[in-house]
């Protein structure tokens, strides 16, 4: 089974709009890390923000957050206001802090698109 | 700026060849893993070193091999280079194995 799981290929959005983007999850490790990172044509993977399995707020980090479902095992990224720049690849990952704690499972990615 | 570079940015390898990668980790961290990022995927893990030791591998056969060295750097080596070898090529480092991590710009390889 696949430990993340990203549906959105492509997204577009106008820009000064607010997008979401889509990630669910399986893992049985009660101790868990999830991240987004942004990864522009350029191909570093910048990391946006992070949300642990305890945490009992959604993050936020700027214009990012994170809509943190856990009966439902999602994590979804929320932009607010987006701009030209936020165009790139995101990528929504998983680190099970006990099970295999040593690496990061990715998903498949969902390119985003921010339109003037 | 994330601290964490890769060396070279690009390469081009004929099959049957053998690559090495290098990455400086960002101060201070002792932990650097290794990915893989085909065409259109998300990064799949290799490997992760931690003081020198390898800490975890991924479904990758034995011709990927690395190193870290005293200072925290590490090196990825590619023998006998396969068609399928071509991706981007990322490297992470973290304070700790299972902490945050930050990434480098990745190397391009294209094996032809």
């Amino acid at each position: 089974a696949q430990k993340i799981t990203q549906t959105q290929p492509g997204m577009f959005v106008q820009e000064k709009e607010a997008v979401t983007l889509d990630c669910t999850y399986d893992t049985s490790d009660p101790s868990y890390g999830l991240f987004w990172y942004k990864q522009p044509s350029s191909g570093e993977m910048i990391f946006l923000i992070y949300q642990g399995s305890y945490d009992q707020q959604n993050a936020t980090e700027g214009r990012y957050s994170l809509n943190f479902q856990k009966a439902r095992k999602s994590a979804n990224l929320v932009i607010s206001a987006s701009q030209l720049g936020d165009s790139a690849m995101y990528f929504c990952a998983m680190r099970e802090l006990i099970l295999t704690g040593n690496q990061f499972y990715f998903g498949t990615g969902t390119s985003l698109t921010v339109i003037p | 700026e994330t601290g964490v570079t890769q060396s070279p940015t690009h390469l081009i390898k004929t099959r049957g060849q053998q690559v090495t990668l290098r990455c400086s980790s960002q101060s201070g961290h002792n932990t650097v893993s290794w990915y893989q990022q085909a065409l259109g995927q998300g990064p799949q893990f290799i490997f992760q070193y931690y003081r020198e030791e390898e800490n975890g591998r991924g479904n990758f056969p034995p011709r990927f091999s690395g190193l870290q060295f005293p200072n925290y750097s590490s090196e990825l080596n590619v023998n006998a280079l396969e068609l399928d070898d071509s991706a981007l090529y990322l490297c992470a480092s973290s304070l700790r194995p299972n902490t945050e991590a930050f990434f480098g710009q990745g190397t391009r390889l294209t094996v032809v």
